[in-house]
């Protein structure tokens, strides 16, 4: 199995602040990557897809980049909205994985 | 507009079998590129995908997984289930209907959008 490993596990920011969520599977995935943002008792979101397409009504400020093994998301000029987990997933292959998260706190 | 409302009981209790349905609302499940899956997330613990329909036929499953679970399509209802055997404190999660776009004669796919999860406790 392929496996994800978010880092941080959590962090604590600013409005206003540039964020920064990075992800690195145990193999190359090419760009299989997508990003997902959870808010407490709401249905997942996604996010970006194909490791840097933005999902149509994303904000602007979410973006992705990365291939390969390394991968990042990054969240601009941070706003209170964005209070969430954010998950990354390989879709390489079965099974998919996701990371663990990483919780964002403002 | 597309909404998944996940179904089942909340509590569960160990050695039973679980059984969960998502109803889909404002589009055809039978049609393609789309697929349907199943994820869950345990209490403290991340997201665990668990299943997925292809809309080409074939239903993968996550082989950590496989031997306990079934996944089924019931196009006449436009809904599909999931079905967990001899369940234990492991299986208490959120569990997480989706569609899956799958993009045809790649890899690349995602999950949007998600229903809101319902939440399954196994105990006695």
């Amino acid at each position: 199995d392929i496996q994800m490993t978010q880092s941080p596990s959590s962090l604590s920011a600013s409005i206003g602040d540039r964020v920064t969520i990075t992800c690195r599977a145990s193999q190359s995935i090419s760009n299989y990557l997508n990003w997902y943002q959870h808010k407490p008792g709401k249905a997942p979101k996604l996010l970006i897809y194909a490791a840097s397409t933005l999902q149509s009504g994303v904000p602007s400020r979410f973006s992705g980049s990365g291939s390969g093994t390394d991968f990042t998301l990054t969240i601009i000029n941070l706003q209170p909205e964005d209070l969430a987990t954010y998950y990354c997933q390989h879709v390489h292959s079965i099974p998919l994985t996701f990371g663990g998260g990483t919780k964002v706190e403002i | 507009q597309l909404q998944l409302l996940e179904s089942g009981p909340g509590l569960v209790r160990p050695s039973e079998t679980l059984s969960l349905t998502c109803t889909v609302s404002g589009d055809s499940i039978s049609g393609g590129p789309y697929s349907w899956g199943w994820i869950r997330r345990p209490p403290g613990k991340g997201l665990e995908w668990i299943a997925t329909f292809y809309y080409t036929g074939p239903t993968f499953y996550n082989p950590s997984l496989k031997s306990q679970v079934t996944m089924s399509v019931d196009t006449s209802r436009n809904h599909f289930s999931l079905k967990v055997t001899s369940v234990t404190a492991a299986d208490t999660a959120v569990y997480y209907c989706a569609r899956q776009f799958v993009v045809p004669g790649t890899a690349d796919n995602w999950f949007d959008p998600w229903g809101q999860g319902i939440m399954v406790t196994v105990s006695s």
